[in-house]
């Protein structure tokens, strides 16, 4: 059973531009949220995705948007890049809603 | 609303001796609580969890919490810490937002916790 994956691994961009994460979703899940670490921070949810539906958002400007595909991988986007986006972005999968998480290694943006 | 609060930001022990983590949370309905250890470089590994069973939760790698509802508190602990304990541990806090049923899912700020020799 293959787990969470994430790509890319890392990725510099610099203010102003767009960037694409993407996640693929364990075998059997449903269910894709999205998350961002900041350095020495604990993970703040950004918006989870339930049957290619935006099931629930966080406290994240509309520069943050996203996607679930049919086979329920899911991509974040994010306009505008800014300073403070600099982050480790997590994606976690889970069965479905309400259902144990499972997460991702991450991808690590720097913004410049 | 939900929080979590992880009382200590930085814990040192030394091998072979106890390690206690803690962590208090509020939240408006019956929460599903977790313990989460992040290794440098690596993704977000759940420790235990507790969905309203036991009080006492026991997790891999001889981790175990109690979920005290009078105390709104949800300690992690460790009879003897190894050294591969090194890492960040985040309590986190989910309940279902009632409106849109999604996960709403709070983590802590985290504890990093060092191992001496």
């Amino acid at each position: 059973e293959t787990g969470v994956t994430q790509s890319p691994t890392h990725l510099i961009k610099t203010r102003g531009q767009q960037v694409t994460l993407r996640c693929s979703s364990q075998s059997g899940h449903n269910t894709v949220s999205w998350y961002q670490q900041a350095l020495g921070q604990g993970p703040q949810f950004i918006f989870q995705y339930y049957r290619e539906e935006e099931n629930g958002r966080g406290n994240f400007p509309p520069r943050f948007s996203g996607l679930q595909f049919p086979n329920y991988s899911s991509e974040l986007n994010v306009n505008a890049l800014e300073l403070d986006d600099s982050a480790l972005y997590l994606c976690a999968s889970s069965q479905t809603v309400n259902n144990e998480q499972f997460f991702g290694p991450g991808t690590r943006l720097t913004v410049l | 609303a939900q929080s979590v609060t992880q009382l200590d930001s930085h814990v040192s022990v030394s091998e072979g001796t106890p390690v206690l983590l803690r962590c208090n949370y509020s939240s408006s309905y019956s929460p599903s609580l977790f313990w989460y250890v992040q290794h440098p470089n690596k993704g977000l590994q759940l420790l235990l969890k507790y969905t309203s069973a036991a009080t006492l939760v026991k997790g891999i790698n001889g981790f175990e919490a109690e979920f005290k509802k009078s105390e709104t508190s949800f300690h992690l602990t460790k009879p003897s810490a190894h050294m591969s304990d090194a890492a960040e541990y985040f309590c986190v806090v989910s309940d279902i937002e009632a409106k849109t049923s999604y996960d709403k899912v709070i983590f802590g700020p985290g504890t990093s916790l060092s191992v001496i020799p």
